[in-house]
């Protein structure tokens, strides 16, 4: 299975900062890499699809790259409803893997 | 619009069954795949599985295959997901999610509770 790691595990910051938060693939997975936000209590939704599309409806202060083993997610002027959870996503080959998760926390 | 409808929360004792289904409507159920994923209290987003609505073709995590099973039912756009000799560690919210083709989940069901207690 390819493992998927996040880092960090959880990151503090203000609103209207810029944060990035990385995925590495414990293979290359080319761009087979896909970005959610999770709020609690609420299902997933898909941010960016094969590393850097934007996906319908998703605000362009979301922005995906890398591809290969390593990926990033970045968020620019964080706005309050942002302070929630990221995960990656692997699609490359099942079984599909998550990361474990970066929670988003106001500084 | 796409939709994705679960069924209500479930509680279970050590060793039974559970059997949750996701109703899709909004689209061409066939030309999709329907994906499982599920998150335990504190715990991160797990993936359980894939089913193709178009051929009934599966994939399972390792950790589940042997507990669990996707289905479909075409005749009315309902996927379903049984998970056997439940313990505690499947106490969890389980979701069910529309496979784009291209591994992306883009739609989601609101999700279902299992509680697993004896």
């Amino acid at each position: 299975d390819i493992q998927m790691t996040q880092s960090p595990s959880s990151l503090s910051a203000s609103v209207g900062d810029r944060v990035t938060i990385t995925c590495r693939a414990s293979q290359s997975i080319t761009s087979y890499l896909n970005w959610y936000q999770h709020k609690p209590g609420k299902a997933p939704k898909l941010l960016i699809f094969v590393a850097s599309n934007l996906y319908s409806g998703v605000p362009s202060r979301f922005s995906g790259s890398g591809s290969g083993t390593d990926f990033t997610l970045t968020i620019s002027n964080l706005q309050p409803e942002d302070f929630v959870t990221y995960y990656c996503q692997q699609s490359y080959s099942h079984p599909y893997t998550f990361g474990q998760g970066t929670k988003l926390e106001i500084k | 619009q796409v939709q994705l409808v679960q069924s209500g929360a479930e509680v279970k004792k050590p060793g039974a069954s559970v059997k949750v289904s996701c109703k899709a409507s909004g689209y061409t159920f066939i030309n999709y795949g329907v994906t499982w994923v599920r998150q335990a209290p504190g715990q991160g987003l797990e993936w359980m599985g894939w089913i193709s609505a178009h051929n009934g073709d599966t994939k399972y995590s390792q950790n589940l295959q042997a507990r669990v099973t996707l289905t479909t039912d075409t005749s009315t756009s309902t996927a379903y997901m049984e998970l056997t000799s439940l313990t505690s560690d499947d106490t969890a919210v389980y979701f069910c999610a529309r496979d784009d083709g291209g591994g992306y989940f883009d739609d989601w069901g609101q999700g279902t509770l299992v509680t697993v207690s004896s």
